[in-house]
């Protein structure tokens, strides 16, 4: 079974527009990641944090924890159309990763 | 500082045949992860290689095996190939500091199967 979801399952805004994703797990965690997919490819590393973290900005993303409420969000600032992409949240088992199912992400111009 | 290469991009078979998929982690990385992305299930997870053992293991049946070299270069195994099989297999390199860019997985662009 899948440690962590993602909330939408798919989101479509306007270029320049904020776009927000939001993931909640099940069990404790020692950080939480987020991924980016572009359709067809690999996925590419975009930010982590740590269970004692709260918040973490990298550019245009800030990502959020909540470890009382098991959840996560990704906030991407100022979305251009290249932002648009599936978008995984994961968690560390300690021995491997569990992905969610991913929020597609439709930025349109 | 080269990415993580997998071999082939696009791969048919038949029902029934089997497949072998490599990977080439980035230099220095150990721990090679194997996952399984399809549209219904999502990434799953198959497994993880690391100093050449298997070191976690999936919900997968036997007829998907891995190996690992002792350059850190794996191969990926599929068996009597079901219809079910047709995915993107997506392998990722993993270095083991504590934080980023040693920390994570480096993916490659993986290998799409499809099984007729």
């Amino acid at each position: 079974s899948q440690q962590g979801e993602e909330d939408p399952q798919a989101l479509s805004i306007q270029e320049g527009e904020n776009a927000t994703m939001n993931c909640s797990y099940k069990t404790s965690i020692n950080n939480l990641q987020w991924y980016r997919q572009n359709s067809g490819r690999g996925l590419v590393h975009l930010i982590l944090i740590r269970s004692n973290e709260r918040e973490k900005h990298s550019g245009r993303l800030r990502v959020t924890l909540d470890t009382s409420k098991k959840s996560s969000s990704l906030l991407i600032t100022a979305s251009r159309a290249a932002d648009t992409a599936s978008y995984f949240c994961a968690t560390d088992r300690g021995q491997n990763f569990v992905f969610g199912p991913g929020t597609r992400l439709s930025v349109l111009p | 500082k080269a990415g993580v290469t997998q071999t082939p991009r696009y791969l048919i078979k038949t029902r029934g045949q089997q497949v072998t998929l490599s990977c080439s982690p980035i230099s220095g990385h150990r721990s090679v992860s194997w996952y399984q992305q399809t549209p219904g299930q999502g990434l799953q997870f198959l497994f993880e290689y690391f100093s050449e053992t298997q070191r976690n293991k999936g919900n997968f049946p036997g007829r998907f095996s891995g190996r690992q070299f002792s350059n850190s270069r794996s191969e990926m195994n599929v068996s009597t190939l079901e219809l079910g099989d047709s995915a993107l297999y997506l392998c990722a390199s993993r270095g083991m500091g504590t934080a980023p860019p040693n920390y994570g997985y480096t993916f490659g662009s993986g290998t799409r199967l499809t099984v007729v």
